[in-house]
Parts: C-alpha cells; structure tokens; sequence
C-alpha cells in the first residue's frame, strides 16, 4: 500500500526559473495539501485541494505560487519565477474521503534550493 | 491570530532519560495531532486527541489532552536513539479552516546521547 508519494524529491532552479512539484495521494485519499517547512521552522499549510476543486487556499503566497489536482494525475505546486526564499521542503499530504477528522499523511516531501 | 507554543525548543538527554515536550494553544482546540520528524525526513503522523483529559500510550510514548483542550504533551520514558528528531503539535487552524488546515509550531528537537 503505497504512501503519498512526491517527486522530484530534489529540484535545484536557477531565480527566475519555474518548479513543478508533483504529488499523488494514498490509494484512498482524494483530498490532498500542500505544506512548506523552511529551514529549522514549523510546517506551514498552503493549499487543500480536492479533484477539479480548490478548497483552501488561505495559505498560498498571492503571486507566482499556484495548485490544481486534475481529474486524472497527481496533484501539481507551481512556483512560477522562483526566488531564493522559495527554497524549502514542500510536502503534500493527504486524507481519505469523507474523513472529518484533521490527521492528515505526510510523503517524503520535494526539496527545492533556488540558485 | 491562533498561536502554538511548544516547549523546550531543544531538549538533549542521555539514552535512558525520560523526555516531556509541552504543547500550549492560545484557543480552546476541538483536536490535536502529534507528528515526528526524523532530521531529513517528512513528518510522520503518532496519535490524535480529541476528548478532554485524554490519555493515549504507545508503548514508551504516552500523550495527554489537557482538561481545557487548551494544551498538551508528550512523555517518552527511557530514551532510545531512534527517538531522535523533531516533535510537531499541530492542532486544526482556528477560525473554521477547513480540515487538513493544520498550526505546526517550531517543534521540539530531541537529540539523544548514546
């Protein structure tokens, strides 16, 4: 039974660059989240997403940063023109349906230095 | 805005040692999740609290809810190196944010000295 699973897990870009992560949830979940860690920091949430539906976005940077989960294929985090201070740990998690209750599995994350 | 607090930041103690990490809200929670990340690695899910007062043991770690659901914590009794990383609350976001919305503090980073 395979976990969320995420790739690139490393992705180095050079500023002005875009980066594509992409995610695809346990077998079973179709509610998926994007969080972003920075160095020695918490977790932060971005984006909760479900097919075809942005559900909360309460999270995601204004500019340059955008989600979607298609009907068919995994879930994408697009950073567009990408800065130094977009380098970070991203993560997607995610959920069952119908799961009412906030725990939430975490894959092993897409690692993105800005050069 | 809804604030979580964990503490000690750093805690390093000798293989054997018992280790507590404390976790304060500053709004009543309906739910909390505790998480562990080892260094380099993705946070891994160990237990949800819900009721008021809870307890909840797996095998070393034990979790409490406080009465208020305003706090919480983590006992690990007798140490072991594999219990080295960093320890996440992480209560729901306040305010009605939608489920997987979680509040991730600065965790709790136990190193473990053989």
């Amino acid at each position: 039974n395979a976990g969320v699973m995420q790739n690139p897990r490393h992705l180095v870009r050079r500023r002005g660059q875009e980066a594509r992560l992409r995610c695809s949830p346990m077998k079973g979940h179709s509610h998926v989240y994007w969080y972003r860690q920075l160095p020695e920091e918490g977790l932060k949430f971005m984006v909760y997403l479900q097919k075809e539906n942005i559900i909360d976005e309460s999270g995601m940077p204004k500019e340059r940063f955008s989600a979607e989960f298609p009907k068919e294929g995994p879930s994408i985090l697009r950073i567009q023109q990408v800065v130094r201070g977009d380098s970070a740990a991203y993560f997607c998690a995610s959920s069952p349906v119908g799961d009412r209750i906030n725990t939430i599995y975490f894959g092993e994350g897409s690692w993105l230095t800005v050069v | 805005g809804q604030q979580v607090m964990q503490i000690p930041q750093y805690q390093h103690v000798q293989e054997g040692e018992d280790f507590t990490t404390y976790c304060n809200s500053s709004t009543t929670l309906s739910n909390i999740q505790w998480y562990k990340q080892r260094p380099g690695g993705h946070p891994v899910f160990l237990i949800q609290l819900v009721k008021s007062g809870e307890v909840k043991k797996q095998k070393r770690l034990t979790f409490q809810f406080g009465e208020a659901k305003k706090n919480s914590s983590l006992h690990i009794t007798a140490t072991q190196t594999t219990d080295v990383g960093t320890y996440f609350c992480a209560p729901p976001s306040a305010g009605g944010g939608s489920q997987g919305n979680l509040i991730f503090g600065k965790g709790t980073k136990l190193s473990v000295k053989p």
